[in-house]
């Protein structure tokens, strides 16, 4: 049972417009939440974060927000660039430092 | 080179032989990470680990032995290799009490 999921596995638009990337999970114990994104032949890498006691959290074109009561967080990313296309997961985690991830959106940003 | 590494960044093994993924971090995270990603199930944690002499098994463990004698390495033995652990293997760490985990490249392992 996935207790993290991200039930688009692909996302297209077009440069410039909002980029919306949706992750929902299961486990209410989870308390904070993560950004990553991927390119071919390389490790993830951070892009941003959230705890459970916030709602929202931005940094520069990106923002996360975090609803609670329907276990659901989303990423969007304004504007759209053509370096954006890359595959994005998000992780959810608890105490004990381990993360729990979903399957991953490919986004493919068109210019 | 600072950071965290993998070797090899690709291993072609036939099934039944033993295979030894190498990491490493330069940071002394005292957290470390064995993941694997397959499609369609996003990353997968295989084994972690604490601390030096303290590993724990995660989602899918099975196949896999780990061991971390110093806090920078922290190798993945694949004892008797199947198809079905042909994937793409990550390995990552973090500080103690921090919410990032540091990913490595990955290791691209096929067996035939």
């Amino acid at each position: 049972d996935q207790q993290v999921k991200q039930n688009s596995p692909s996302l297209s638009v077009q440069e410039g417009r909002i980029s919306i990337l949706n992750c929902d999970y299961t486990n209410s114990m989870f308390d904070y939440f993560l950004w990553y994104k991927k390119y071919p032949a390389e490790g993830p890498t951070f892009l941003i974060s959230i705890s459970s006691i916030k709602d929202k959290n931005e940094d520069g074109r990106f923002t996360v927000f975090l609803n609670k009561s329907a276990k659901h967080l989303s990423l969007h990313i304004v504007p759209s660039q053509p370096g954006d296309s890359a595959v994005y997961f998000c992780a959810a985690g608890n105490a004990g430092n381990m993360l729990t991830f979903g399957g991953g959106t490919r986004l493919m940003v068109k210019p | 080179d600072a950071g965290i590494t993998q070797s090899p960044r690709y291993k072609i093994t036939e099934t039944g032989r033993q295979v030894t993924l190498m990491c490493h971090q330069t940071w002394s995270h005292s957290y470390m990470f064995w993941y694997r990603q397959d499609l369609g199930h996003g990353l997968r944690l295989i084994y972690y680990s604490a601390a030096a002499d303290i590993t724990d098994k995660g989602e899918v463990p099975d196949g896999y032995v780990v061991s971390r004698s110093k806090t920078e390495n922290f190798p993945l033995t694949l004892e008797s290799a199947t198809r079905s652990q042909t994937s793409v293997y990550f390995c990552a760490s973090n500080l103690a009490g921090t919410d990032e985990q540091f990913f490595g490249p990955g290791t691209r392992l096929t067996v035939l």
